[in-house]
């Protein structure tokens, strides 16, 4: 076990909802790193957050929005939900934003109908 | 534009039997390179890594090999175990902009038959 978290494990939306999802870090780990990864895909970057601001983002459009707080959990939300956004959502926390050792959450896998 | 591109897709094998696995990548900056393993519905886990200076790393019965030259990478699995059986990922890491940057291989997926 890497010491990540995430919840909920499963999710069921439709399309033009909203959703959250919820990371916590390793003990000691003040970087987050999100990613996506659809059905027999590699995970995508989607954002990083770094001491609670946004330190690097990949091509996901405006509606992917995070947070991170100061206990260095983190929050990935979706608006306007599509049918591709069905995928396992990933977190991973790593101690510093420049390092590449990432521990990986199990996931939430978010099913859009 | 930076890729890493893995093969085959997938993969099924004996148990007991040997694999290996490719990984091409076109990365840069080049900082290191991983192999993941990541059972269905999980998270990955990190396997062995590998900086441009090294040329392979062992972790138990997975053996990777790297060639920066040719940007190439393997890995090699022996005497399967019906617990090998999962996606292999190959991710290659670039500093850039102020955080380090993962690609990711979409994967090799391993079935080890009994």
């Amino acid at each position: 076990e890497t010491g990540v978290t995430q919840s909920p494990t499963h999710l069921i939306k439709t399309r033009g909802q909203q959703v959250t999802l919820r990371c916590s870090s390793q003990s000691g780990h003040n970087t987050v790193s999100w990613y996506q990864q659809a059905l027999g895909q590699g995970p995508q970057f989607i954002f990083q957050y770094y001491r609670e601001e946004e330190n690097g983002r990949g091509n996901f459009p405006p509606r992917f929005s995070g947070l991170q707080f100061p206990n260095y959990s983190s929050e990935l939300n979706v608006n306007a939900l599509e049918l591709d956004d069905s995928a396992l959502y990933l977190c991973a926390s790593s101690s510093t934003p420049d390092t590449d050792t990432q521990y990986f959450g199990p996931g939430t896998r978010l099913t859009v109908l | 534009k930076n890729q890493v591109e893995q093969s085959p897709q997938s993969l099924i094998i004996l148990e007991g039997k040997n694999c290996t696995l490719q990984c091409n990548y076109t990365v840069s900056p080049f900082s290191n390179l991983r192999w993941y393993k990541q059972d269905t519905g999980r998270g990955p886990v990190s396997l062995t890594i590998m900086t441009f200076s090294e040329n392979t790393k062992s972790n138990g019965r997975y053996t990777a090999t790297l060639d920066a030259d040719t940007k190439q990478s393997s890995l090699h699995i022996t005497a399967s175990q019906l617990s090998d059986s999962a996606s292999y990922i190959c991710v290659v890491s670039g500093y850039s902009g102020g955080y380090n940057k993962l690609i990711f291989g979409a994967g090799t997926r391993l079935a080890v038959h009994p």
